[in-house]
Parts: C-alpha cells; structure tokens; sequence
C-alpha cells in the first residue's frame, strides 16, 4: 500500500497571510501519463471532504484561485496564496495511483 | 449540481450486517465517465477506502476490508447499496459515498469529486 504523511497534523494561521501544506507518499505518483495522482481536500467542521486540487495541480470547479497544488513524485504541497477565515478545516491528500486509495492523515488548519 | 445521500440504520449490531445506501440525484449512475465509492471516517484511523464500483458492474474492494465488504449498483433506482458483513467495534464510523471520475488505473478514480454528507454508523449491542 502506498502510504501518506503530511507533516504538520495542524497548522495556525493569520487570515490574510499565506499557507503551505506538505504531504509525501511513500511511493511515486507520478503515472505514465504525465500527471501525479495526487488530490487535495479540504473538510470543513461538520461537512465532507470537498475536492480542492486533483492531479497534482489542476483546481476544481468553483475552488477559489488562492488555492494552489504543485510537487511531482513523492512531494506535494497544497498552498493558499492568503488565508481567509472560510479556509479552516482539516485538509487532507490522497492518492489514486493504485488501490488501495489511500488518504493522510490530514492537516488542520485554524486561525490564529 | 449532483447530490448524493447515504442512508441506513444508525446502529448495527455486533456480528451482523451493515447494509448502506447511496441515492444520486441526477443520471451520472449512468456514464462511463463516473464510478462509484465508499469511504469511511474515524477519528482513530483517519479516511479509509472502503471499495469502487464502475458503470460496468465492476468492483475492487480494500484487502483490509475484500472477504467481508461488497458493493453493488442499481442504474434504475439510481442507488449504489453497500454491505459489510460481520461487523465489530471497529467498523464504527462516518460513511461516505463519493462520486469519481474514471480514468486509466484499474480499480481506481483518477478523483472523486462529489461526496455524501456522510451517515453515522455505530456498532453497539
């Protein structure tokens, strides 16, 4: 099984500044495709996890552009460019590249 | 813009059978473009991946989860159903269905896009 860390179980935040969110996969993800076969959520108190980034990099339909994925391989980083108070939740990755799926553990993200 | 409503019993007892269903409102059961997925929330193991099912009635299941879970779909009823047999303490959990987009690895979404707002399920006696 492919396994995913993020390093940082939580993270404050000042509204207003920016954030980075890391998670590594034990495992490459990169298909031969081209693309990583890793996606961001994030999961605000009380609701399910909403979808953020996929592949890689690729934001969602509606995701506000503060938000940003890069990385390649093993390496992925889940940045917002200025954090806004409708941000904090739990923010988690997870990888599609082989079954089992597997999420981390999450990051959660309030406010300072 | 799609929805998808899990629902069940709220309690199960130890041993027996949780039995979940999956209603989506629109007809995306329908399209290849889309699969199908269960995953589950605890605060002690995080988001689990239980199983997929795809259009073609095509299913890949956790090993942690293979000899005990199944998944099915009804393109009529627009319902995904899910069973877990056999079921303990640690089955206890929020469960979601979840909407995928199909792509090139077997068994799996290249992302699930759309998730249930996810049922409480507690194994008690």
């Amino acid at each position: 099984d492919i396994v995913m860390t993020q390093s940082a179980l939580s993270l404050s935040v000042t509204p207003g500044e920016p954030a980075a969110i890391s998670c590594r996969s034990s495992q490459s993800l990169l298909h031969t495709s081209g693309y990583n076969y890793l996606n961001w959520y994030l999961q605000k108190p009380g609701q399910s996890p909403l979808l953020l980034i996929y592949l890689g990099s690729n934001r969602a339909s509606g995701v506000p552009g503060r938000f940003s994925g890069s990385g390649s391989g093993t390496d992925f980083t889940l940045r917002i460019s200025r954090v806004e108070t409708e941000d904090v939740g739990v923010y988690f990755c997870m990888q599609t590249l082989q079954i089992p799926i597997t999420f981390g553990p999450g990051t959660k993200v309030d406010l300072k | 813009q799609l929805q998808l409503h899990e629902s069940g019993p709220g309690v199960v007892k130890p041993s027996e059978t949780l039995s979940l269903m999956c209603s989506v409102s629109d007809d995306s059961i329908t399209r290849s473009t889309y699969m199908w997925g269960w995953i589950r929330q605890t605060p002690g193991k995080g988001l689990e991946w239980i199983g997929n099912i795809f259009e073609t009635g095509s299913t890949y299941y956790n090993p942690s989860l293979h000899s005990r879970v199944s998944i099915s779909m009804d393109t009529s009823t627009k319902q995904i159903s899910l069973r877990l047999t056999s079921v303990t303490a640690a089955d206890t959990a929020v469960y979601f269905c979840a909407r995928g987009k199909t792509g090139v690895v077997v068994g799996a979404p290249r992302w699930f896009d759309t998730w249930g707002q996810g049922t409480l399920v507690a194994v008690s006696s």
